[in-house]
């Protein structure tokens, strides 16, 4: 069974201040780790998807960063509307189909 | 711009009344949408899998007498909560996926069963 674990729950950070969110995952035959970020009453927005070990992907302020056995959201200086829950998704093996696995997600909240 | 459609956005109504969700792919065909179940602070709960034309499946727990899905075209496809109750009241969250796209996520409907 596919398993994601994130870390921290939650995390606040001083604007500027850079920091990193963790996934880690066990799956039979790992075939893509997503991220999303998801506002409060919203569907999650998708950011990344990482395919195999050493990819890394950025957009604006975010890397995201994948090994065989966790994936890292960096953050770099972030700005008070990076606020949101991260959540960290996996989809495995062929008998999987096209269904995710969600992590628990990390809430960041950056101030001002 | 959006890429999924999901409506209503919020839902209150009373206990025993069937409610319709709908959600529609708006950028590209989805020969895979996904209905999910969230409860407050926690992550995403896959409820079922629905291809186009075919009869959708349903993870371990999800009576499908009670949230019947119907995928009839490539764009849309609909929620039924029947005779909803209290406990059904939930954040539902539908997505699409399409070829090599990631899932894309609508914003979701706020059940409220008084």
């Amino acid at each position: 069974e596919d398993q994601v674990t994130q870390s921290p729950e939650a995390l606040r950070l001083q604007e500027g201040e850079s920091s990193s969110l963790n996934c880690s995952y066990t799956v039979s035959g790992l075939r893509g780790l997503f991220w999303y970020r998801q506002d409060p009453g919203k569907g999650p927005e998708f950011l990344f998807t990482l395919y195999s070990a050493g990819e890394e992907k950025e957009k604006e302020r975010l890397k995201a960063t994948l090994t065989k056995k966790e994936s890292f959201l960096h953050i770099t200086a972030p700005k008070p509307e990076d606020s949101a829950t991260y959540l960290c998704a996996v989809q495995g093996g062929e008998t999987s189909g096209s269904r995710l696995t969600f992590g628990e997600g990390t809430q960041l909240t950056v101030n001002p | 711009g959006a890429v999924v459609s999901q409506h209503p956005s919020r839902v209150i109504c009373k206990s025993g009344t069937s409610v319709k969700i709908e959600c529609r792919s708006l950028d590209f065909q989805a020969t895979t949408m996904f209905w999910y179940r969230q409860f407050p602070k926690q992550s995403l709960m896959l409820m079922a899998t629905s291809n186009e034309g075919s009869k959708a499946t349903y993870e371990q727990g999800v009576e499908k007498d009670k949230f019947l899905i119907n995928h009839a075209s490539l764009t849309l496809s609909t929620l039924t909560v029947t005779s909803a109750h209290p406990e059904d009241s939930s954040f539902y969250i539908c997505s699409v996926k399409g070829g090599n796209q990631p899932q894309h996520f609508g914003d979701g409907t706020r059940l409220s069963i008084l």
